[in-house]
């Protein structure tokens, strides 16, 4: 049982280019989410999904792209990145909307030049 | 809209003293839950402690209790006998009963000194 991973660990990009993240559940989770995490201002939310198929805007849904084609997987895609992006992105999932505890990957360290 | 303030941004503790860090929140709410999360250097965020608004009873997990109080819209965590691995930098979180989404405050660095 991996829980939640995140691929790539580390990632170094040129301003421009594209590049997506993948997060995979293996807990049948319905619920995933990407955020990010700058210093001195917590996690933030990106996007979020309620299963399979769905997708919503989170606080800073801004240049990023997701997708949830299947129930345990949570893409994160960006079009052209900016330096602006460079930051530690994490993805979480949880079981459902009646529960509330969130369960997180290791975070994918994310340079864009 | 919820917020989560944390007004500390770094604290230092010595083993086995005890520490408690703060937080505070904003909403209109009244069935939500807490979180205390913990994120070492290794940087994986993990659950240290959870509190279910409609209960009165302070949660306690071990070394960790939280003082809720609920009117005051505060949520401090206390950390007893503190350990060197309690080193990292914890956040607080907020979530509504009824959503899906998780806001967090900005955080404290804790540092337990030897």
């Amino acid at each position: 049982n991996a829980g939640v991973t995140q691929t790539p660990k580390f990632r170094v990009l040129k301003t421009g280019q594209s590049m997506t993240l993948l997060c995979a559940q293996d807990m049948n989770h319905e619920y995933m989410y990407w955020y990010r995490q700058d210093p001195g201002m917590g996690l933030r939310l990106i996007h979020y999904s309620v299963g399979e198929g769905t997708t919503a805007k989170g606080e800073v849904p801004d240049g990023y792209n997701v997708s949830r084609l299947k129930k345990q997987n949570f893409l994160l895609g960006l079009e052209s990145a900016a330096p602006s992006q460079t930051s530690v992105y994490f993805c979480a999932s949880k079981v459902s909307l009646g529960t509330d505890t969130q369960y997180f990957g290791p975070g994918t360290r994310l340079t864009v030049l | 809209a919820q917020t989560v303030t944390q007004s500390q941004p770094e604290m230092s503790v010595q083993e086995a003293e005890t520490v408690t860090l703060s937080c505070t929140y904003d909403t209109s709410e009244n069935n939500y839950y807490l979180f205390w999360y913990k994120q070492p250097p290794s940087r994986q965020m993990i659950l240290v402690i959870r509190q279910e608004a409609y209960k009165q009873q302070n949660a306690t997990e071990n070394r960790f209790s939280v003082n809720f109080q609920k009117a005051a819209k505060s949520f401090s965590l206390k950390i007893s006998d503190s350990q060197l691995g309690d080193t990292a930098m914890y956040f607080c979180a907020f979530a509504r009963a009824s959503g899906s989404r998780l806001t967090f405050g900005e955080g404290t660095q804790l540092t337990v000194n030897p």
